[in-house]
């Protein structure tokens, strides 16, 4: 099945600092969603990449989908602690719109 | 703004019983979807439905899970004969279309198997 992986598993950073995950697939994705998770929440849409090279911005949020279709990229810049939480990216699969999340990326902003 | 409910927050049920969590999907979506989440780990796919049948199951979806639209608001998910193992968080959620559209996730249930 569909397998898609997500670096790094954890990242602290200070305030005011910029984080980066990556999401990296074997196969050619058709397309590409990005969720947040807060600690104790449940996912919450942030975008969908489609096209290959597309770059798509959200005021401090960055999403970046590979020309080849295979990875993609989240970037945040100046981190808050509102931004504390897992980012998953997820593939959108089948008929059904079967969402296959990635391993996820866990967050933490220290002051 | 429109969201996904669930109920119960939280279900503690002994090994062997059986549960039913409930959902109520947004009013307009089409398609329905049950996902869960062991603690600290990924959100898994178990099923999603479309007109009233399922339309893709993965395997953690075995003869113990079933899935209901017992009216025209609910959406269930039973789980027969729960075990250990069958303690995540359930997360019902919803979209409009299929294909390249957004989940809407409700606030989960945390299933406790004891």
């Amino acid at each position: 099945g569909q397998q898609v992986m997500q670096i790094p598993q954890y990242q602290h950073v200070q305030e005011g600092e910029d984080f980066t995950t990556y999401c990296n697939s074997s196969t050619t994705l058709s397309n590409i969603q990005w969720y947040k998770q807060r600690p104790g929440g449940h996912p919450v849409f942030l975008i969908q990449l489609v096209k290959s090279g597309e770059v798509k911005k959200q005021k401090r949020l960055t999403f970046q989908f590979g020309e080849a279709k295979k990875n993609s990229s989240l970037h945040i810049t100046a981190t808050q602690t509102t931004d504390v939480g897992t980012y998953f990216c997820a593939v959108s699969t089948g008929g059904g719109n079967k969402l296959t999340f990635g391993t996820g990326t866990q967050l933490k902003v220290e002051l | 703004e429109p969201e996904v409910t669930q109920t119960p927050s939280h279900q503690v049920t002994q090994m062997g019983q059986e549960v039913i969590l409930r959902c109520v999907p947004i009013s307009n979506h089409l398609y329905f979807y049950w996902y869960r989440q062991i603690l600290g780990q990924k959100v898994e796919f178990l099923v999603s439905f479309y007109n009233n049948e399922i339309s893709e199951k993965s395997e953690i979806f075995d003869d113990q899970f079933s899935v209901e639209r017992p009216d025209g608001s609910n959406f269930t998910l039973k789980i027969r004969s729960t075990k250990l193992e069958d303690s995540a968080m359930y997360f019902c959620a919803s979209s409009l279309r299929t294909a390249n559209t957004e989940a809407f996730f409700g606030q989960g249930t945390r299933l406790t198997v004891v």
